[in-house]
């Protein structure tokens, strides 16, 4: 089954300590993005990937890292997560045209406490 | 900047159409996109447009004007489980992808 996978679906975690959040995709997608979602905010885009060890930043990239060494994961990093980053996480690939839409993973509900 | 702007709320009748508008400004543009997000569930993609004019695609058809920053979901024969926020994104210039902040739609009996 064509899919997104992200891990995991819900974290609780304190101020400062580091954090991974995993993607991984099997459509083998070129293009990777991560977004997160607030009330009210919509998806704002964090960073995203046209390719392997191609990235850059979307509108909101402070306080976030991403690696792309495979064309499937692109992992989100956290090196010292904040309150403010509590939020909805979702993980999605498409094509390099992008035509087909992005397929979306299932997310990951991150607070900071 | 860049924006795209739809509206917060909608409410339509079971068995009606309804027409949700999206404008944009954007820094260059590759494409328009339209998804559908249930509460507490990811988004999941219905439509695509680049070139000008109406895509149709079942229930649903998605219109694009370039020339002024507009496009519109068309949701036809509307059904209950059509209750759900509509997303509208586009692909930029640079191939960033933006979205607006989503229009909740609520179908009543």
């Amino acid at each position: 089954e064509a899919q997104v996978t992200q891990n995991p679906r819900y974290l609780i975690t304190v101020t400062g300590k580091k954090l991974t959040v995993t993607c991984s995709q099997n459509m083998n997608h070129e293009y990777m993005s991560w977004y997160r979602q607030d009330p009210g905010l919509g998806l704002r885009q964090i960073y995203y990937s046209m390719n392997v060890e191609v990235t850059d930043k979307g509108d909101v990239p402070e306080g976030y890292k991403v690696s792309r060494k495979e064309k499937r994961n692109f992992p989100l990093i956290l090196e010292s997560p904040s309150p403010n980053q509590t939020s909805l996480y979702f993980c999605a690939s498409s094509s390099q045209t992008g035509a087909g839409g992005y397929t979306f993973g299932s997310g990951t509900r991150l607070t900071v406490v | 900047g860049q924006n795209i702007d739809q509206p917060t709320e909608m409410t339509a009748t079971e068995g009606a159409i309804v027409q949700i508008n999206c404008t944009y400004q954007t820094s260059g543009f590759n494409g328009l996109f339209w998804y559908q997000q249930h509460a507490g569930e990811a988004p999941t993609f219905l439509s695509y447009n680049v070139l000008d004019g109406l895509e149709e695609k079942g229930r649903f058809s998605s219109f694009l004007s370039r020339s002024k920053g507009y496009s519109y979901l068309l949701l036809k024969e509307l059904q209950m489980k059509d209750s759900a926020s509509y997303l509208c994104a586009v692909r930029t210039g640079g191939f960033k992808t933006i979205f607006g902040a989503g229009t909740r739609l609520f179908v009543k009996a």
